[in-house]
């Protein structure tokens, strides 16, 4: 089993659905979890950071780390074509050195 | 936010031949950055976690001899791919955090390897 679950998609919307990105991971220890947006042959860009539990909103983003579930998600409002991108969760504990633990990542697609 | 830059963007090299990646971390100073490879439609894999001043630490399966990292400042670490082979060809992306906030990374853009 895999340490952070991701359901890789592809998952396909229509422009201004609200989208919805879920990892579940097995370390109790993680604290620290983060959204990264990855267009096509681009690098990874930062979305979203939390620590510990609970949400957190930026524009049409927001993030929610219930730990308790081991299960973080991803809302994506009013989404855009420009959104069309792989979505990876990531997370890491005070004893992983730095190191992030990736989902696999999610392939969204918004139709116009 | 933080802005961390790689060079070459992309590479085309000869089997046999070394290349030379660079990673900046353009206005923030990291004493831990980190290199992943990527292949199509898959996740990073972490290969090794490079270090200012000391030897890279490098994951279980990845040749430490293959994949030379040095660290030898606060904004800078270089990846060599000694002896590329075909399947080297990848897309190799960098990482930094903020020395404080390690857990907050930020991505350099990758590099394209092609080996022929």
């Amino acid at each position: 089993q895999k340490e952070v679950e991701q359901d890789p998609g592809p998952l396909s919307v229509p422009e201004g659905a609200i989208v919805s990105l879920n990892c579940t991971y097995s370390n109790s220890a993680f604290q620290y979890f983060m959204w990264y947006r990855q267009y096509s042959r681009k690098g990874p860009e930062l979305l979203m950071y939390t620590y510990s539990s609970g949400n957190k909103e930026d524009g049409r983003f927001t993030a929610q780390v219930d730990k308790s579930s081991k299960y973080i998600s991803l809302f994506i409002r009013d989404s855009q074509p420009s959104d069309s991108a792989t979505y990876l969760c990531a997370m890491s504990g005070d004893n992983q050195g730095g190191k992030l633990i990736f989902g696999q990542g999610t392939e969204l697609s918004v139709k116009p | 936010g933080a802005v961390v830059s790689q060079h070459p963007s992309w590479v085309i090299c000869k089997s046999g031949t070394s290349v030379k990646i660079e990673c900046r971390s353009l206005d923030f100073q990291a004493t831990t950055m980190f290199w992943y490879r990527q292949f199509p439609k898959q996740s990073l894999m972490l290969m090794a976690t490079s270090n200012e001043g000391s030897k890279a630490t490098y994951e279980q399966g990845v040749e430490k001899d293959k994949f030379l990292i040095n660290h030898a400042s606060l904004t800078l670490s270089t990846l060599t791919v000694t002896s590329a082979h075909p399947e080297d060809s990848s897309f190799y992306i960098c990482s930094a955090g903020e020395s404080s906030y390690q857990e907050t990374q930020y991505f350099g853009p990758g590099t394209r390897l092609l080996v022929l």
